[in-house]
């Protein structure tokens, strides 16, 4: 079946370090990629997508880029913020299912 | 601010109690989601609507009923609470019923089952 794995977390930087979270997929047909960010006590809130192969989602400084080929979608910050402290998810969507199907989630915290 | 609310925020309840959760959208979107968040799991589907009345099961239904009767509210309800469902609720919804499935996601209700 359809699947997303996420790095291990917690994953603990110093601000202005660069971030990596890698994500790998697992997915019967062409998938649409998301991640979500979840802020403590909020909810999930759309970071970014990508729709197609080769496809660069971006947003707040983030990117990811969607690799076909290692079906991957990791993503990237280069100089992270004590702000940017939360978790994060990657999840996949297969078109025309109307669901998605979320990684287990990869805590982030930022110290000053 | 995708418009959806939740309710109650926090609930404490006993096993064996019936618990309903209420999601309500305002601008009348016709997908619409229950998941369930515990760690080491992400969210997990529960069940969604795709219209009035129109509802299907997802990865972890047992246990859980819903109810469509309007389309700006999502009710999901836990027959018999058991300590395993403890847990945060959320709710979302996919605005353009779009084959991307991009979802919007309320602001969750802890349910504690004791």
């Amino acid at each position: 079946g359809d699947s997303v794995t996420q790095m291990e977390g917690p994953v603990t930087l110093s601000e202005e370090a660069f971030l990596t979270i890698n994500c790998t997929y697992t997915a019967t047909g062409y998938p649409s990629l998301f991640w979500y960010v979840q802020y403590p006590g909020e909810g999930l809130q759309l970071l970014l997508k990508a729709t197609k192969a080769d496809d660069k989602g971006s947003n707040k400084g983030f990117e990811a880029t969607y690799r076909k080929e290692t079906t991957s979608f990791h993503l990237e910050k280069g100089s992270v913020q004590v702000s940017d402290s939360a978790v994060y998810f990657c999840a996949l969507s297969i078109q025309g299912a109307q669901k998605l199907v979320f990684g287990q989630g990869t805590r982030l915290t930022i110290n000053p | 601010d995708a418009g959806i609310t939740q309710s109650p925020r926090h609930k404490v309840t006993e096993t064996g109690t019936p618990v309903t959760l209420r999601c309500h959208q305002t601008e009348n979107h016709r997908y619409m989601y229950w998941y369930r968040q515990d760690p080491g799991h992400g969210l997990r589907l529960i069940h969604y609507s795709y219209g009035v009345k129109d509802t299907d099961k997802g990865e972890v239904s047992d246990g859980y009923s819903v109810s469509r009767s309007k389309t700006e509210d999502f009710l999901l309800t836990l027959e018999s609470a058991t300590s395993s469902q403890t847990s945060v609720y959320f709710c979302a919804i996919n605005p353009g019923g779009s084959s991307y499935n991009e979802q919007f996601f309320g602001p969750g209700t802890r349910l504690t089952v004791l």
